[in-house]
């Protein structure tokens, strides 16, 4: 069975920098894509970029130059980072794999609540 | 970026009701559509996927259509167990965007 789980800091204070990494166990993460998606505060769902089974990622433009995802497919996780974080940056952090033949998420983790507060 | 206007934001509906959600794309995203629904305190499970496919295991009272660039999920009969929020979501054209979200209770 595919498994995806988040971890990583539930606080993080402005200007500094969210790190969260994505176990994924059942599946390799050298096949289909694999996504982080947040969620805020009123329920508002934003796709922030994924990162292919090549390892070439793709990034929401609204987080510009302040994101990046990487993997390390000897562990068979990923990871998110976020730079300059704000109190707009505050939300669940959910990691999720895209399946490419279907075009849709069908396995994700059950999410990890990041707060930016100093 | 391809707006999804997702409608009604929140709807209470009585067990055994036939329940309507829409999604109106900004713009053609053909059958790149996606349904879920959300728990409290738990992950997004997939319900429909290519506007009108439903997901494995999921009960066949859910089901999704397409007119045009206007998608809906139909809920026939409602149960307890369908409170939540549900969600639209195109993959049609980066950045992938969701609806704004429909929060389903049981009146």
């Amino acid at each position: 069975e595919v498994q995806l789980q988040e971890s990583g800091p539930g606080l993080v204070k402005p200007s500094q920098s969210l790190s969260l990494t994505c176990s994924v166990t059942g599946y390799s993460i050298t096949s289909n894509y694999w996504d982080w998606i947040r969620k805020f505060p009123g329920n508002k769902m934003e796709w922030t970029g994924y990162i292919s089974y090549s390892g070439s990622t793709r990034y929401n433009p609204s987080l510009k130059s302040r994101i990046s995802i990487t993997r390390d497919t000897s562990k068979n996780q990923f990871f998110l980072q976020l730079n300059s974080v704000t109190t707009e940056d505050t939300a669940t952090y959910y990691c999720a794999r895209y399946k490419l033949a279907g075009t849709y998420f069908d396995y994700w983790g059950q999410g990890v609540m990041v707060t930016v507060s100093s | 970026d391809i707006q999804m206007t997702q409608s009604p934001a929140s709807l209470s509906a009585s067990l055994e009701e036939i329940v309507t959600i829409t999604c109106q794309a900004s713009q053609d995203i053909g059958n790149y559509l996606s349904w879920y629904q959300q728990k409290p305190g738990k992950s997004p499970q997939l319900l429909i996927h290519s506007a009108t496919s439903l997901a494995d295991g999921v009960p066949s009272r859910f089901s999704g259509s397409r007119s045009g660039t206007q998608y809906s999920l139909k809920i026939n009969r409602l149960q307890v167990e369908d409170t939540g929020i549900y969600y639209c979501l195109q993959h049609y054209s980066a950045p992938w965007t969701f609806g704004g979200g429909t929060k389903l209770e049981l009146k």
